[in-house]
């Protein structure tokens, strides 16, 4: 299994220009998760999935949208990039059973200059 | 408040032992977990203790959880310098559920370990 895989490793936005974060997993889990990594913040959640067809916001969503048409696809869209989204994105995703361990993918830094 | 803290900074002699402290907001979280993450890469589960338990070993790992000051803690014996890392606790959030998956991270405990 390759895990959570994420595309691309690095990418380099100017304001204003829109992309798609991809994130796929091989576990067929049905929990999917997307969080941002600032320095000394930890983590936040941005958007999650409990299943295909299923989205919901998380602690900071504004400024993305995520879908999820089928169990191991969970894209991140950035439409109007800003230089306040310049951080390190995570994917990750969880079977949702038992202790319910998250699985993260290698992650992608965005700079938006 | 729903924020989980941890300390930033940690550095120790490798083979000390290392205590990463955290403090958590919700006594009904089911787990607490701690996650590693190496530099350059996603993070990891280290391990997990559910919230009956007051103590859970794991090798050179033990995790001690005293639900009534809400405090958890990790402690690494014998650090090595592969131990070098950033380390996160996370628990459920307050009135969460199992059935999201979701969770608060804390800061992250920035490990280093001196030759």
């Amino acid at each position: 299994n390759a895990g959570v895989t994420q595309t691309p490793k690095f990418r380099i936005l100017k304001i204003g220009q829109s992309m798609t974060l991809q994130c796929t997993q091989d576990m067929n889990h049905n929990y999917m998760y997307w969080y941002r990594q600032d320095p000394g913040m930890g983590l936040k959640l941005i958007y999650y999935s409990v299943g295909a067809g299923i989205t919901d916001k998380g602690e900071v969503p504004n400024g993305y949208n995520v879908s999820r048409s089928t169990t191991e696809d969970f894209p991140l869209r950035l439409e109007l990039a800003a230089p306040s989204q310049t951080s390190v994105y995570f994917c990750a995703s969880s079977s949702g059973q038992s202790y319910n361990e998250q699985f993260f993918g290698p992650g992608t830094r965005l700079t938006v200059l | 408040g729903e924020d989980v803290e941890q300390s930033l900074f940690l550095s120790v002699r490798e083979g000390d032992s290392s205590v990463i402290n955290c403090t958590y907001t919700d006594s009904s979280s089911t787990y607490l977990y701690w996650y590693k993450q190496e530099p350059g890469a996603g993070l990891q589960l280290l391990t997990y203790i559910f919230s009956n338990m007051d103590m859970k070993q794991d090798q050179r790992l033990t995790v001690l959880l005293n639900k009534k000051d809400k405090h958890l803690s990790l402690r690494i014996a014998d650090t090595q310098t592969g131990d070098s890392a950033i380390y996160f606790c996370a628990e459920i959030p307050p009135h969460g559920s199992s059935n999201t998956g979701k969770l608060i991270f804390g800061q992250g405990t920035t490990l280093q370990v001196k030759p």
